[in-house]
């Protein structure tokens, strides 16, 4: 069955560079949703969006933005990175409903040098 | 302020023992809650999950537990087997599950051969 899929794998950047993270959700699910993992820490939930469009937000700074496309696949964009950005980051879709899971890629490894 | 707590980091287990892994919660509009299992440098997993009117959930090895009341669920695996060795993290979410996942702090469950 298709799952996730986040690309790249890993990025590599250097300080005050731009990073784009892509996401394709599977197939017929319309929410998507980003999640931030820095070591030994427990996954925070950046933003997510419902038919593209934002339906919340988290701890997502302002030098981050994120939008869903029409065929709903999601990009997060990462301006003026900072060493401290450098984390996993999670995407995960789900189809809206009530008491639905949402299944995560595996995820992309982002390093700021 | 962790609304998701699971207070254990770290469990070691037998193998073809009991596991239980536990996760407290503090927000009572949490209605929807799921495990999942992480390992390193893969996106998390989904396990088993279980909605606010249930107490009990059970997929094969797997049973949640919950108690509303007490704003606790638990995981068991039983019987566990080296392969379980992960970091399992809890979320919840809330208004039927479509509302973002909130996790936990992760437990690393070692299981020993």
């Amino acid at each position: 069955a298709a799952g996730v899929i986040q690309s790249p794998r890993h990025l590599i950047k250097e300080k005050r560079e731009t990073a784009t993270l892509k996401c394709y959700p599977i197939p017929r699910h319309d929410t998507v949703y980003w999640y931030q993992q820095g070591p030994g820490q427990d996954p925070q939930f950046l933003i997510s969006f419902y038919e593209k469009m934002q339906s919340d937000k988290g701890s997502i700074p302002d030098r981050f933005s994120a939008q869903q496309f029409s065929d709903y696949h999601s990009e997060l964009n990462m301006s003026s990175l900072e060493l401290g950005d450098s984390a996993l980051y999670f995407c995960a879709s789900s189809l809206r409903g009530t008491y639905t899971e949402a299944f995560f890629g595996q995820g992309t490894r982002l390093t700021v040098v | 302020d962790q609304q998701v707590k699971q207070n254990s980091p770290s469990l070691s287990v037998q193998e073809g023992r009991i596991s239980i892994l536990n996760c407290d919660y503090t927000n009572s509009m949490f209605d929807y809650f799921l495990w999942y299992k992480k390992y390193p440098a893969e996106g998390p997993t989904f396990l088993i999950s279980i909605s606010s009117i249930k107490d009990k959930n059970e997929d094969g090895r797997f049973t949640v537990f919950l108690n509303k009341s007490a704003k606790h669920l638990s995981l068991h695996i039983v019987p566990s087997q080296p392969g379980d060795s992960a970091v399992y993290f809890c979320a919840a979410s809330g208004m039927g599950g479509t509302y973002k996942y909130i996790f936990g702090t992760g437990t690393r469950l070692k299981v020993l051969a």
